[in-house]
């Protein structure tokens, strides 16, 4: 089975700084999918960004950008120039390909706020 | 229309009502799930139906019963549930067959058992 943990439940961070949140994972395959997803108060979820394990290149949208390890398990986003309009539970997900569907594995959130 | 429409948006239910949301995608996604979103706990995938073929049933109790008519549409139908049911639930669309792609969510329905 796989597990996704953010250890951070809050975070805060003033307009047009940088902040990291942080993401681990564990699983025993080798090819599989990583995402985070913003859930706004509207409750929207949205795709922020995706990664492919078979990748080395960390993927970038934009401001987003997250910092792939795979032998450690790690995941982190990475948003710059934080907007306030950035302000949402974001959610770290693990996906493996399989044929039937996408299942996602979600962690806990946290709960960003833009200060202005 | 958005990708991803659930009805309704808010429902209050007795423990022995009988009520149902309905999901429906117009993304032409051949995949649809059910998640459950409780306060303080990650999302919990409950069903996913594959070409209107359910394949996965992460031991939802039989009080939650999913419909998949076509591959446009999801219910979940909710008959005597518990206070613990309340949460928010969310219906995802995804292009099933080989896997891969990400999900794409409706608003959810924000569910209240009292």
């Amino acid at each position: 089975a796989q597990t996704v943990t953010q250890s951070q439940p809050e975070m805060s961070v003033q307009e047009a700084e940088t902040v990291t949140l942080s993401c681990t994972y564990d699983t025993s395959e080798s090819n599989y999918y990583l995402f985070w997803y913003k859930q706004p108060p509207s409750r929207q979820m949205i795709l922020v960004i995706r990664q492919e394990a078979y990748k080395q290149q960390n993927a970038t949208e934009n401001r987003f950008s997250v910092n792939f390890q795979k032998a450690a398990k790690s995941f982190s986003l990475k948003i710059s120039d934080s907007q306030l309009g950035d302000t949402a539970m974001y959610f770290c997900a693990f996906m493996t390909r399989e044929t039937s569907g996408s299942r996602l594995t979600f962690g806990e959130g946290t709960q960003l706020t833009v200060n202005p | 229309e958005t990708g991803v429409t659930q009805t309704p948006r808010h429902l209050v239910m007795g423990m022995t009502n009988k009520k149902s949301l309905k999901c429906e995608q117009h993304l032409g996604h051949n995949a649809m799930y059910w998640y459950k979103q409780s306060a303080k706990k990650p999302l919990e995938l409950m069903f996913v139906y594959s070409l209107e073929e359910r394949v996965e049933n992460n031991s939802v109790p039989s009080r939650f019963s999913p419909e998949c008519p076509n591959s446009s549409h999801l219910f979940l139908h909710l008959h005597t549930l518990q206070p613990e049911d309340s949460a928010l639930y969310l219906c995802a669309s995804s292009q099933g067959q080989g896997g891969g792609t990400e999900a794409f969510f409706g608003q959810g329905t924000r569910l209240t058992v009292v």
